[in-house]
């Protein structure tokens, strides 16, 4: 069967510092790759989707950037943290063909000081 | 664009009592239709999904819902709610073709008080 794992859990980072976010993918081969934020009442936002190694779009202007290294390997960075940054993020994968339900992981959740 | 309304944001129901939640998408052409929940402290998970045929769908833990194309809605129901479905629950679309982007509601968290 399919797991997702997301790593750091939980991390506190100070304005300005770097962030590496990772996810990953057990089970499955090229699973379509997926980065959300989620804030309390305002639901899931979209922020990256990659459809392949090096085939990485995103949804929305960001402070963040993805990268997809290897096959099952998802990675959100940033080289300079916002106050803004601060939430939930949420790694998923679909398989590559419709209806792509998608599949979370456990989240990270990060508080920028 | 896309979008996807959830009218109630907190419900409050007492255990065996009926449960309804609203989910209105905004997309012309054709769409999945998903419901998350998400139970204190664990993933986001999937409840339920539509893609085509029967409008009335059944999932996991005794929910059901139901596709009105002409009302553009996906309503969640269960006939009898139980304390241990106290959770936030969220309507997703993506429409096909999309490779899978979906877009949420904003979620609806339920609580059942025993």
């Amino acid at each position: 069967s399919q797991t997702i794992h997301q790593w750091p859990a939980t991390l506190v980072q100070p304005v300005g510092s770097p962030l590496s976010l990772e996810c990953t993918v057990e089970g499955t081969s090229n699973p379509n790759l997926y980065w959300y934020r989620q804030a309390a009442g305002r639901g899931l936002q979209l922020l990256f989707y990659s459809i392949g190694i090096d085939q990485i779009s995103s949804e929305v202007p960001q402070n963040l950037s993805a990268s997809r290294p290897q096959d099952r390997q998802f990675i959100l960075s940033s080289k300079k943290l916002l106050l803004s940054d601060s939430g939930f993020y949420l790694c998923a994968w679909s398989l590559t063909s419709g209806p792509y339900e998608q599949y979370f992981g456990p989240g990270t959740r990060l508080t920028v000081t | 664009a896309q979008s996807v309304s959830q009218h109630n944001h907190h419900v409050i129901l007492s255990e065996a009592a009926s449960l309804e939640l609203g989910c209105n998408y905004s997309y012309g052409g054709t769409v999945n239709l998903f419901w998350y929940v998400q139970y204190p402290g664990q993933h986001l998970q999937l409840l339920l999904k539509y893609f085509s045929g029967d409008p009335l769908v059944k999932g996991i833990k005794g929910f059901e819902a139901e596709f009105i194309k002409s009302k553009f809605s996906f309503n969640l129901r269960k006939p009898s709610v139980q304390w241990s479905d106290t959770a936030e629950y969220f309507c997703a679309v993506n429409a096909r073709g999309s490779q899978g982007n979906l877009i949420f509601g904003k979620g609806t968290k339920l609580s059942v008080k025993p």
